[in-house]
């Protein structure tokens, strides 16, 4: 079956400093959606991107989908300690369920 | 505007007692439903999902099921419970289509198991 892998699994960063995390298919994607779960909360969706190659932004987050629609990333420009959080991807294969990948749990050290 | 609604928020429960999570989306019809599951510091397991009325869809086997009696309602549960079954269950909708709606999670139950 599908399989969503994502790296790193944990990152911790200096307030101000970037954060990237990598999202990688085994299969070609029909969309991949970015989610954001706060500590002790539920994961909250931020974004998809449908396109091949397309490119979205959301203040200093950058989300990227790969031309092969197999990958993606998110970038966080100058992290503040609100960016903290597990951040998932979740890919589409275009059925009805969506995998999710294992998230990327980041702090933010003020 | 579209709700999702879940509880209860906490439980804690003896090995081998029976389960019932209940979940309930309002302001919208026939949307997909999911339950998931999430260990401490883990990701977001898919358990069950529906299409519809009475269809449910197993992804992992275990002594967990799910039901859905009315198009917005979804429930989870165990006739009894293990050690293992401890976690942060959410339940999911989402606009049904061919998988490019965005999913919209509850608040969670977190359940202990003693």
């Amino acid at each position: 079956g599908q399989q969503v892998m994502q790296i790193p699994q944990y990152q911790h960063v200096q307030e101000g400093e970037d954060f990237t995390t990598y999202c990688n298919s085994s299969t070609t994607l029909s969309n991949i959606q970015w989610y954001k779960q706060r500590p002790g909360g539920h994961p909250v969706f931020l974004i998809q991107l449908v396109k091949s190659g397309e490119v979205k932004k959301q203040k200093r987050l950058t989300f990227q989908f790969g031309e092969a629609k197999k990958n993606s990333s998110l970038h966080i420009t100058a992290t503040q300690t609100t960016d903290v959080g597990t951040y998932f991807c979740a890919g589409s294969g275009g059925y009805q369920k969506v995998t999710f990948g294992i998230g990327t749990k980041l702090q933010v050290i003020p | 505007s579209q709700t999702i609604h879940q509880w209860p928020a906490t439980l804690v429960q003896p090995v081998g007692s029976p389960l019932s999570l209940e979940c309930t989306v309002e302001g919208t019809s026939n949307p997909n439903l999911y339950w998931y599951r999430q260990a401490a510091g883990r990701g977001l397991q898919l358990l069950f999902y529906s299409v519809g009325i009475g269809q449910i869809s197993s992804e992992v086997p275990q002594n967990l099921s799910a039901s859905r009696p009315q198009d917005r309602q979804f429930i989870l549960s165990s006739k009894k419970l293990l050690l293992s079954d401890s976690g942060f269950y959410l339940c999911a909708w989402r606009s049904a289509g061919q998988g490019r709606q965005p999913q919209h999670f509850g608040d969670g139950t977190r359940l202990s198991i003693l």
